[in-house]
């Protein structure tokens, strides 16, 4: 069974750090792009970027270009989202998804991670 | 950056038919998706390439797609239907990719 893990909810000060996780298993974690998804308190849903394992070819929404960092580890078939310096509007709930339809950065996800909680006060 | 356009939302009764609309511009030329989100949980994907179902999924959902507006259609809608749904597509370039606002249908 294809299965994403995310990562435990994180209570960050901001200005701080931090760098989320999605363990990816039940499948060849190069076969697939992966991607994240945010979710703001109340909010709809808001398509961050995706990356390919196999070369870390990686594009992002425009809103979220330069704000975050997407990569991968292959030795454990794992996917990153990182911020260097965290907001409070940085507070939301981040899901990890794959896209199985497509062999391309379409962005479409079928399979998705249980979310991380981000939470950033001071 | 592109925009897709959902009612916020949308009620029916029990065994009525829900149809949630989507519009963008650039709908006539790119394929619409759509996914439902119960209350605490991860989105599912209910409808990809306007119309087909994912193995799994009702054959009460169904969707289609005319000029700028795409269409999920839920037939018969059932309580446990109750979700936020989203639909998903992209810019003519393909480069912009995003969800349209979300609509919370209501079955009760």
């Amino acid at each position: 069974e294809m299965q994403l893990v995310q990562s435990g909810t994180e209570v960050k000060k901001p200005g701080e750090s931090l760098k989320i996780s999605c363990k990816a298993s039940g499948y060849t974690f190069t076969n697939y792009w992966i991607g994240w998804v945010r979710q703001m308190p109340g909010k709809g849903l808001e398509w961050m970027g995706i990356v390919y394992p196999g070369d870390s070819d990686t594009r992002f929404g425009p809103s979220f270009q330069g704000h975050v960092t997407i990569s991968v580890d292959k030795s454990t078939s794992t996917a990153y989202l990182q911020w260097s310096s965290l907001k409070a509007s940085d507070t939301a709930m981040y899901y990890c998804a794959i896209q199985t339809f497509y062999y391309d950065s379409s962005g479409v996800f079928d399979i998705w991670g249980q979310g991380t909680l981000v939470t950033v006060s001071s | 950056s592109y925009e897709l356009t959902q009612p916020p939302s949308v009620s029916v009764s029990p065994g009525q038919t829900a149809r949630i609309t989507c519009s963008g511009h650039d709908l006539s030329e790119k394929y619409a998706f759509w996914y439902q989100q119960k209350s605490g949980q991860a989105p599912v994907l209910v409808i990809y390439e306007d119309s087909k179902r994912p193995s799994g999924i009702p054959a009460r959902f169904s969707g289609s797609s005319s000029g700028s507006v795409a269409t999920l259609t839920i037939g018969g809608a059932q309580v446990e239907d109750e979700a936020d749904y989203y639909c998903y597509s992209t810019d003519s370039s393909g480069d912009d990719r995003v969800f349209g606002g979300g609509t919370k249908l209501t079955v009760l």
